[in-house]
């Protein structure tokens, strides 16, 4: 039973740069969840994904995009990347409305812009 | 919105020594999570725990809604403990259709051979 997936693991970008972040939930799940977490501070949320639509936004800039395809999986883009979205990116999956609204991460992408 | 906080911020532990990390929140929550962030940044979660006491091997977490906080507890630690803890709590969206996990400030934990 795969759990969720992330790539790529690392990333270097220059400012301004675009760059898509990709993710496979946890077998079985059908939400996925976007997280950026900067260096010594919790994760904080992005957005989530089900039934390939953006269903909530944290307090983020339309810099930052998603999509969900039909098999769940989901990507991240970042257009005109700044110094401060350097970051770990974290993923999660979870069962829609589940009775256990429990939440599986991936192990990120962290993504260093010069 | 809701205030999640963790105490303490750090800690040192001999292996093998007990510790109590504590998560207060300002507002009710249907349930609260426990994770630990490895060295390596792997989120794992611990435990889902809206109420009560739950314990698996040497970790343990009590959450008492009533009164907004939670705790959890590592016994007999070991150096493979050691990482970033942290507790979240969901803030539903009307309807109850999607939820966003609001994470606590965190607690580092070193434990020493």
């Amino acid at each position: 039973d795969a759990g969720v997936t992330q790539s790529p693991t690392h990333l270097i970008k220059t400012r301004g740069q675009q760059v898509t972040l990709r993710c496979s939930p946890k077998s079985g799940h059908d939400t996925v969840s976007w997280y950026q977490q900067a260096l010594g501070q919790g994760p904080q949320f992005i957005f989530q994904y089900y039934e390939e639509e953006e269903r909530q936004r944290g307090n983020f800039p339309d810099r930052f995009s998603g999509h969900q395809f039909p098999n769940y999986s989901s990507e991240l883009n970042v257009n005109a990347l700044l110094l401060g979205d350097s970051a770990l990116y974290l993923c999660a999956s979870s069962l829609h409305r589940g009775r256990d609204e429990k939440l599986f991460f991936g192990s990120g992408t962290q993504l260093s812009v010069l | 919105g809701i205030q999640v906080e963790q105490s303490p911020p750090d800690l040192i532990l001999q292996e093998g020594a007990n510790s109590t990390l504590r998560c207060n929140f300002s507002d009710s929550v249907n349930n609260l999570q426990w994770f630990h962030q490895n060295p390596w940044g792997q989120l794992i979660n611990l435990f889902y725990i809206p109420s009560g006491t739950k314990q698996n091997g040497r970790l343990s977490a009590t959450t008492v809604a009533t009164e907004r906080y939670s705790l959890l507890y590592i016994s007999s630690s070991q150096t493979t403990d050691s990482g970033v803890y942290f507790c979240a709590v969901p803030v539903t969206y009307y309807g109850g259709a999607t939820n966003k996990l609001i994470f606590g400030t965190g607690t580092l934990l070193a434990v020493q051979p």
